[in-house]
């Protein structure tokens, strides 16, 4: 899988918008960027995956660079609760190799202050 | 949906005593994960069963490790004997079909041992 770097820390105010950027510069065309977080103490939480086109859910917008070498992770208006660590990762999903796997780096440190 | 359930929450034990910790993922997930988090390495996936059966053991660190899933709805993760090294916080998480998709972790069992 490619690797990811992100900045090990950010911080935001409450209500506005968060962007956490990621490098995959070594992207390959198979492979999906994908986003976590973990709240202290808790499991990691899925977000949001894409492949090349700009993504949103109810939680979250994934942007991807026209050259997929780099996303964002953009939450919208971020609270007090958005406080956790942000993963961003590279992963196959063809269906041989090792594909399936998740390999978390150290991810980005959000805090969202009032 | 409970989510993956995941038990004890803590567990605290002697050196040398056996430890089991336990697992029920989301029912109709087939693709079941664990993984290790401490400070140090971070979260490291230990072993992945795909359909009950183990694909991936590279990551169990020694023969003291030990994973069973006798059927879809449970699985265990055995220390057996027990060491210091070994306190960290193990999570469960579960996949469906959709290997698209992300996982959805449990709440880990953080483990002590003294």
């Amino acid at each position: 899988d490619a690797k990811t770097t992100q900045p090990p820390s950010m911080d935001c105010a409450e209500g506005r918008a968060a962007n956490l950027p990621c490098n995959h510069s070594t992207i390959s065309g198979n492979e999906y960027v994908y986003w976590y977080r973990q709240i202290h103490s808790q499991g990691p939480q899925y977000i949001i995956h894409g492949l090349k086109n700009n993504e949103t859910n109810e939680m979250a917008s994934l942007i991807i660079t026209e050259d997929r070498k780099s996303s964002t992770l953009i939450l919208p208006h971020a609270t007090l609760r958005d406080t956790a660590v942000y993963y961003c990762i590279v992963r196959g999903t063809n269906s041989g190799g090792s594909n399936y796997k998740l390999t978390f780096g150290k991810g980005t440190l959000l805090t969202v202050n009032p | 949906d409970a989510g993956v359930i995941q038990s004890p929450r803590h567990e605290v034990t002697e050196m040398g005593q056996e430890v089991t910790l336990r697992c029920k993922p989301i029912s109709g997930h087939n693709s079941l994960f664990w993984y290790r988090q401490t400070m140090m390495r971070g979260l490291e996936l230990l072993i992945y069963f795909n359909n009950n059966v183990p694909i991936d053991d590279s990551g169990m660190p020694e023969d003291r490790f030990s994973a069973k899933m006798p059927n879809a709805s449970f699985s265990t993760l055995k220390i057996q004997p027990s060491e210091p090294r070994d306190s960290a916080v193990y999570f469960c998480a579960s996949r469906g079909e959709d290997r698209y998709y992300g996982y959805t972790f449990g709440s880990g069992t953080r483990l002590t041992v003294v």
